[in-house]
C-alpha cells in the first residue's frame, strides 16, 4: 500500500533563518506531487506541484520554492523565511494512471507545523 | 474559473444525530470530481467521500453520503449517527475531469467546523 510521509512534524524556525520541508511517498512510482500551506483558521492554498523529476510548477509568487530531486521525494525550501510563512504545510500526491488507483483523487500527508518567530 | 463556496462556517449536531455540510461550486466543464475532506485536530487531511460528476447515482461511505444535484451545482455531505470522532473541519473541493498541467488540482472551499455534542 501507499504511504507518505513528511518531515519534521514540527518546526520552530526565526525570521531570516532558512527552511527544508521533506515528502516521501513509498508504494508508487512517477506520481503527481503537491505542496498546500494552510494558515490558522483558514482553506488551503496551493503552493506548488510536480508532474515529475525536475519539473516543479509555481501557483503563488513567494519567497518558497520547491524541488524533486528524487521521483518519490518532494522537497519545499526557502532562503529567508518571513513571518508570513508560518502555518501548516500539507503534502498530497496523485497516483499516475499507470500505476493503477485513482488518479483524479488527492492523498494527503500528516503535515508540518511550521512557526516563524 | 472554478469556485467552491461552503456557507457554513460552523455547525453542531448532537451525537447520534444527523447533519448536512453545504456545499455550492461553479463551473463550465461537464466533466469533473467533488470531494469532502475531514481535518480533524491533528490536522491531516482525510478523504471522506469522492464523486464523480457522470455519476447520477449519491456516492455513499458507511455513515456519509453526498446529495450531489448537477443541475443546481450543488455537493451536500449528510453525516448519520454522528459519533464524537466526526467532529473536524470539513472540506468540499473541486477537480477538473481533464488531466495535464494545473488541470489536476484540487480548488477547496474555506470549510465548516463540526462540532458533536455528547
Amino acid at each position: 500500500s501507499q504511504t507518505i510521509h513528511q518531515w519534521p512534524a514540527t518546526l520552530v524556525q526565526p525570521v531570516g533563518s532558512p527552511l527544508s520541508l521533506e515528502c516521501t511517498v513509498e508504494g508508487t512510482s512517477n506520481p503527481n506531487l503537491y505542496w498546500y500551506r494552510q494558515a490558522a483558521g483558514r482553506g488551503l492554498q496551493l503552493l506548488f506541484y510536480s508532474v515529475g523529476i525536475g519539473q516543479i510548477s509555481s501557483e503563488v509568487p513567494q519567497n518558497l520554492s520547491a524541488s524533486r530531486p528524487q521521483d518519490r521525494q518532494f522537497i519545499l525550501s526557502s532562503k529567508k523565511l518571513l513571518l508570513s510563512d508560518s502555518g501548516f504545510y500539507l503534502c498530497a500526491w496523485t497516483p499516475r494512471a499507470s500505476a493503477g488507483g485513482r488518479r483524479d483523487t488527492q492523498y494527503f500527508g500528516p503535515g508540518t507545523r511550521l512557526t516563524v518567530l | 474559473a472554478q469556485t467552491v463556496t461552503q456557507s457554513q462556517p460552523e455547525m453542531s449536531v448532537q451525537e447520534a444525530e444527523t447533519v448536512t455540510l453545504s456545499c455550492t461550486y461553479d463551473t463550465s466543464e461537464s466533466d469533473y470530481y467533488l470531494f469532502w475532506y475531514k481535518q480533524p485536530p491533528s490536522r491531516q487531511m482525510i478523504l471522506v467521500i469522492r464523486q464523480e460528476a457522470y455519476k447520477q447515482q449519491n456516492a455513499t461511505e458507511n455513515r456519509f453520503s453526498v446529495n450531489f444535484q448537477k443541475a443546481a451545482k450543488s455537493f451536500s455531505l449528510k453525516i448519520s449517527d454522528s459519533q464524537l470522532g466526526d467532529a473536524a473541519m470539513y472540506f468540499c473541493a473541486y477537480r477538473s475531469g481533464r488531466y495535464g498541467g494545473s488541470q489536476g488540482n484540487l480548488i477547496f472551499g474555506k470549510g465548516t467546523k463540526l462540532s458533536v455534542k455528547p
